[in-house]
């Protein structure tokens, strides 16, 4: 079964400060990707990577930026907290383009609080 | 802007009821539609999904009806169950996964 895992279930953190959200994958799935959850507007794509090293805008990508070193893992940093980002963040993967032989797989997401 | 609309954002059925879930999308390019269901504290999970040359699938209790032409689609629970109660997301892709708001499924025994 493939594993994506979220360092944080809950998280805090200041206006202005830089956070960091971690996430890993034990699949060997090329594909990952970051959404945030907000109610009322469903998941919305926030940065995807390909590959290692590659990154793709997705539908709302102002305030963040992401980091993939190695296929495992996928890092999601907002550069300075803003109120209007305490959201459900949500990381996922796949094998290779989503697709019928290749699912999302989701982790259970990081609840983060800008206070 | 959301480039897929479902409706309605929470419903209440009893046990053995219906349940129906419905999303309508504009663009002509999407490919793939699928469901993912999830429940408190997890993460969403893939539950069934349709291309647009299908008018139907079905698994289970859970079937997809397909309208290609209204670009319309929706998922049926049958014979619902309180396992069922759960968050449902209706997507369609277009090189990438384009998600709906989310319905809310409440199954009362």
């Amino acid at each position: 079964d493939v594993k994506v895992t979220q360092s944080s279930r809950y998280l805090v953190k200041r206006t202005g400060e830089k956070v960091f959200l971690e996430c890993v994958q034990d699949m060997d799935h090329e594909n990952m990707f970051w959404y945030r959850q907000d109610p009322g507007l469903g998941l919305r794509l926030i940065y995807f990577s390909y590959d290692v090293k590659m990154k793709e805008k997705g539908d709302i990508p102002e305030g963040y930026s992401v980091s993939r070193e190695k296929k495992e893992r996928f890092s999601l940093i907002l550069e300075s907290a803003s109120t209007n980002q305490t959201s459900m963040y949500l990381c996922a993967s796949s094998l290779t383009q989503t697709g019928p032989n290749s699912p999302l797989h989701f982790g259970n997401g990081t609840r983060l609080t800008v206070t | 802007q959301q480039q897929v609309k479902q409706s309605p954002q929470s419903l209440i059925v009893q046990k053995g009821g219906i349940s129906i879930i419905n999303c309508a999308y504009e663009n002509t390019a999407f490919d793939y539609f699928p469901w993912y269901q999830q429940f408190p504290g997890k993460g969403p999970a893939l539950l069934i999904a349709i291309r647009p040359d299908v008018s139907e699938k079905k698994e289970g209790r859970f079937t997809i009806s397909f309208n290609k032409s209204a670009k319309q689609f929706s998922l049926h629970i049958m014979d619902s169950q309180p396992g069922d109660s759960a968050t449902y997301f209706c997507a369609a892709r277009n090189y990438k996964l384009s998600f709906g708001a989310g319905t809310t499924v409440t199954v009362r025994a």
